[in-house]
């Protein structure tokens, strides 16, 4: 149980267009999902959190307008990178977590997307 | 604020050798989870284990091994009899309840094992 899976895997695009990337907890119900940037041979930082049915809570620093995050359904989490610039290539990991069952404090990590901005 | 301290950046060792990770963690919350993961090349992470703050024993699962002293603030892990398969980048990670289940990672540490 709790997989969480992510979409596209790779992703190549260019310079100033918008990327759509899906998260999708598959067998839980995910209030809380996590989006998170890692950098080659760096770790992973947090970009922002998001609560099913609200707005998304930002990390300083990372611009709310250029990375879009929805969160519409229990098991389906979004990010888009918008107007994507080669700066914004990076590996893209979501979590997602159930607070209120047993997996509380536990979080479930997609497989991760690979974006590149040509 | 929480936060996590990986020193060492990279270990190379060869097939069979022990090798020991090294994680220190700050955090003001006496309600925290502290987490191991592995990422292979592919990138995905793997859980290894979570410890709570309030459970001090050490645990052992295989060849791995997790040594937790609060009095020191750090979270080692041990790879005993490494095999190439280990070969892959390590990241202690530290949750605060107080900051509502997020996840602080440190840097990481690249483990290469040599056949």
């Amino acid at each position: 149980g709790a997989v969480v899976s992510q979409h596209p895997s790779r992703v190549i695009c260019k310079s100033g267009t918008s990327v759509k990337i899906e998260c999708r907890s598959l067998d839980f119900q995910a209030t809380t999902m996590f989006w998170y940037r890692q950098f080659p041979k760096k770790s992973l930082m947090l970009m922002a959190t998001s609560n099913e049915g609200s707005k998304a809570t930002y990390e300083q620093g990372v611009e709310k307008d250029k990375f879009l995050i929805n969160h519409a359904s229990l098991t389906l989490s979004t990010l888009t990178v918008t107007s994507a610039h080669p700066e914004d290539s990076s590996f893209y990991i979501c979590s997602a977590s159930d607070p209120r069952g047993l997996t509380y404090n536990e979080q479930f990590f997609g497989p991760g997307t690979r974006l590149t901005v040509l | 604020a929480q936060k996590v301290t990986q020193a060492q950046t990279e270990i190379s060792v060869v097939e069979k050798e022990d090798v020991t990770l090294d994680c220190v963690y700050e955090t003001r919350d006496t309600t925290y989870y502290l987490f191991w993961y592995k990422q292979p090349p592919s990138g995905e992470l793997v859980f290894l284990i979570r410890r709570n703050s309030f459970d001090e024993q050490n645990e052992i699962s295989g060849r791995y091994s997790w040594n937790f002293q609060k009095s020191t603030s750090s979270f080692n892990f041990t790879i005993t009899a490494s095999q190439v398969v280990d070969s892959a980048v390590y990241f202690c990670a530290l949750s605060e309840r107080a900051a509502g289940n997020k996840l602080t990672f440190g840097g990481g540490t690249r483990v290469l094992v040599k056949p």
